[in-house]
């Protein structure tokens, strides 16, 4: 199973851009990124997902390098509600999603 | 649309004992993957089902196994508990295997083994 790489932890304050780098050196052609995230005390949730091209959606954008071998989640304005572990994930077969340790993001008020 | 369910909410039992949790997918998923979360070992992919046959199997022992109906809901069973299975067991449901679909998650099983 391919692997990422995120920080354990980012902070970020109230209504500002956060920007969350995941590293996927190991990808192949087929992969495709997804990510989730967990508010406390609830299950995952799917907040977007890439294959090459750049990706946005009401949560939030997924930028992805020419490359793939990155990706940044992008959250336009961030609010106390985005406070969530953020997991990258590679998605290569079937229908298991292999989690990381994610990164904590937390928001300042 | 209603979500994922899953019953019961909270569980405790005693080692040595088995028990089966229960997953209803959203309606017309035809997918369902089961997970196990932990403080030690984060979120754990333990196996999924499509049109009730198991498709993926994580690594876990036998005591842990599950199966899947024919409306797609699905029972996940553990065997001889120990202290170590403890945990928030979460099932998610998904329209199929394409790695483009995103999956659908439950608000998971606290199971608590004394």
């Amino acid at each position: 199973d391919a692997k990422t790489t995120q920080p354990n932890s980012m902070e970020s304050n109230e209504e500002e851009p956060v920007h969350l780098p995941c590293n996927h050196s190991t990808i192949s052609g087929t992969d495709y990124i997804h990510w989730y995230r967990q508010l406390p005390s609830q299950g995952p949730e799917y907040v977007i997902h890439g294959l090459t091209s750049n990706v946005n959606n009401r949560m939030a954008s997924l930028a992805i390098a020419e490359d793939r071998k990155s990706s940044t989640l992008i959250l336009h304005r961030a609010t106390l509600r985005d406070a969530a572990v953020y997991y990258c994930i590679l998605r290569d077969q079937g229908g298991k999603l292999i989690f990381g340790q994610g990164t904590e993001l937390s928001v300042k008020p | 649309k209603a979500g994922v369910t899953q019953t019961p909410r909270y569980l405790i039992k005693t080692r040595g004992q088995q028990v089966t949790l229960s997953c209803s997918p959203i309606s017309g998923h035809r997918s369902v993957s089961w997970y196990q979360q932990t403080p030690g070992q984060g979120l754990q992919f333990l196996f999924e089902y499509f049109s009730e046959t198991q498709r993926n199997k994580g690594n876990f022992p036998g005591r842990f196994s599950g199966r899947q109906f024919s409306n797609s809901r699905s029972e996940m069973n553990v065997s001889t508990l120990e202290l170590g299975d403890s945990a928030l067991y979460l099932c998610a449901s998904s329209a199929g295997l394409e790695r483009r679909n995103e999956q659908f998650f439950g608000p998971g099983t606290r199971l608590t083994v004394l």
